[in-house]
């Protein structure tokens, strides 16, 4: 049974950090391309980071591009989001979704049940 | 970036009548050369995370019930479920992948008349 369980989220101030992590199970972790996506009630759902089954190939969204870091450890099964410079923007529940191949431009086949990351004062 | 609006924003079917939620792109999805559409479906119920249903626009994930179907090409797109169970009151969500960025619809909440 594939499981995706994110972990990290909390309070946050504007300018802080976090590192969100996903650890998955009932798969092989190191084929698939897997995908941080956040929701937000005003903005709904928006892609905001992939790496490909490698690590070798990476995406970000224009609004967190050099702010946020994506990697994966193959060895550990473990997806990770370092999140930097937070904004108040950046409030949301991230979910961690798997690819249904390597290649990290595809639909999503399965979610985990997501993390809050609330960045106020 | 390819706008996904889906219509109605919300939806009440009768138990054991047919619902259609419609999404349209703002430009063609299609890839000619493959002949495939890149449009999937999600279901999102209350407190979970999205569910595949449909990829490909037309291709029914694994263990999704047949009276989910997924139609359209191009630009415009069906999401038809034949006979609505009371399991099936979620929000929907349509999402392109031709594309960089990746877009979603707004979703359509659909209950139970």
């Amino acid at each position: 049974e594939v499981q995706l369980l994110e972990s990290g989220g909390g309070l946050v101030q504007p300018g802080g950090s976090l590192r969100l992590s996903c650890a998955a199970s009932g798969f092989t972790f190191s084929n698939y391309a897997m995908t941080w996506v956040r929701q937000t009630p005003g903005k709904g759902l928006e892609r905001v980071s992939a790496i490909s089954n490698s690590g070798g190939s990476t995406y970000y969204a224009d609004s967190v591009k050099g702010r946020f870091t994506i990697s994966r450890d193959n060895s550990k099964n473990t997806l990770n989001l370092q999140m930097n410079t937070l904004r108040a923007e950046d409030t949301a529940v991230y979910y961690c979704a798997k690819g249904p191949s390597g290649y990290y431009g595809e639909y999503f086949d399965f979610w985990g049940q997501g993390t809050l990351v609330t960045v106020s004062s | 970036d390819i706008v996904m609006t889906q219509s109605p924003d919300s939806l009440a079917v009768s138990l054991g009548e047919r619902a259609t939620i419609s999404c349209k792109s703002s430009q063609s999805i299609l890839y000619s050369s493959g002949n495939k559409n890149y449009l999937a479906w999600y279901q999102q119920k209350p407190g979970q995370p999205p569910k595949l249903l449909i990829y490909w626009a037309s291709a029914r994930e694994s263990g999704v019930p047949d009276r989910f179907s997924g139609s359209g090409s191009g630009t415009d797109f069906t999401l038809t479920i034949s006979s609505l169970q009371a399991e099936d009151v979620a929000v929907y969500y349509c999402h392109q992948y031709y594309s960089t960025p990746n877009t979603f619809g707004q979703g359509t909440k659909l209950e139970i008349k």
